[in-house]
């Protein structure tokens, strides 16, 4: 089983390029969400998705994009990458039923 | 917004000792989940508690959720090498369907 799959796992960007993180999940989950994690503050919710068509903000949501338009794939679009991007961004998703999170490997990623 | 926050925020024991970590939330959750992350790994769901009061085991792990249903504590009895890792709890609120994650604790063994 697959579960929820991220690419890239490692990435370097110069600032102000533009870069999508894939997050694919094969579960039929309805809900899919976006974290990133830096050191001392957990993972904080950068946007999330309750179906195919539906996205909405997090805690923090600037300087990212999403779609939804199906539900298997979760893009995170970063349009103009900041040093301030650099951190491990986590794909996550969930059924609507439990609540339990599935979470992706990750993607480090940093922004020189 | 609501916020969860968990303390301590690092926690270093011998081999063998206890440890515990408290959760703290400003709103009243639905639900309390907690998460376990190795070091250079992603979180993995533990267990999930739902009812006012309720107690939970898992082996060596026990889990409680407060009676007013905004606080929660993990207690580890004994600990071994392989419990290192950073605990994260998380909740919605009601008739929320954003997870907020508290800040973690992180726990290092001195074998």
């Amino acid at each position: 089983n697959a579960g929820v799959t991220q690419t890239p796992k490692f990435q370097v960007l110069k600032t102000g390029q533009s870069m999508t993180l894939q997050c694919a999940q094969d579960m039929n989950h309805e809900y899919m969400s976006w974290y990133r994690q830096d050191p001392g503050m957990g993972l904080r919710l950068i946007h999330y998705s309750v179906g195919a068509g539906i996205t909405d903000q997090g805690e923090v949501p600037n300087g990212y994009n999403v779609s939804r338009s199906t539900t298997e794939d979760f893009p995170l679009r970063l349009l103009s990458a900041a040093p301030s991007q650099t951190s491990v961004y986590f794909c996550a998703s969930r059924s609507g039923v439990r609540n339990t999170i599935y979470f992706g490997e990750g993607s480090w990623l940093t922004v020189v | 917004g609501q916020q969860v926050m968990q303390i301590p925020q690092y926690q270093h024991v011998q081999e063998g000792e206890d440890f515990t970590t408290y959760c703290n939330s400003s709103t009243t959750l639905s639900n309390i989940q907690w998460y376990k992350q190795r070091p250079g790994g992603h979180p993995v769901f533990l267990i999930q508690l739902v009812k006012s009061g309720e107690v939970k085991k898992q082996k060596r792990l026990t889990f409680q959720f407060g009676e007013a249903k905004k606080n929660s504590s993990l207690h580890i009895t004994a600990t071994q090498t392989t419990d290192v890792g950073t605990y994260f709890c998380a909740g919605p609120g009601f008739g929320n369907e954003k997870l907020t994650f508290g800040t973690g604790t992180r726990l290092t063994i001195i074998p």
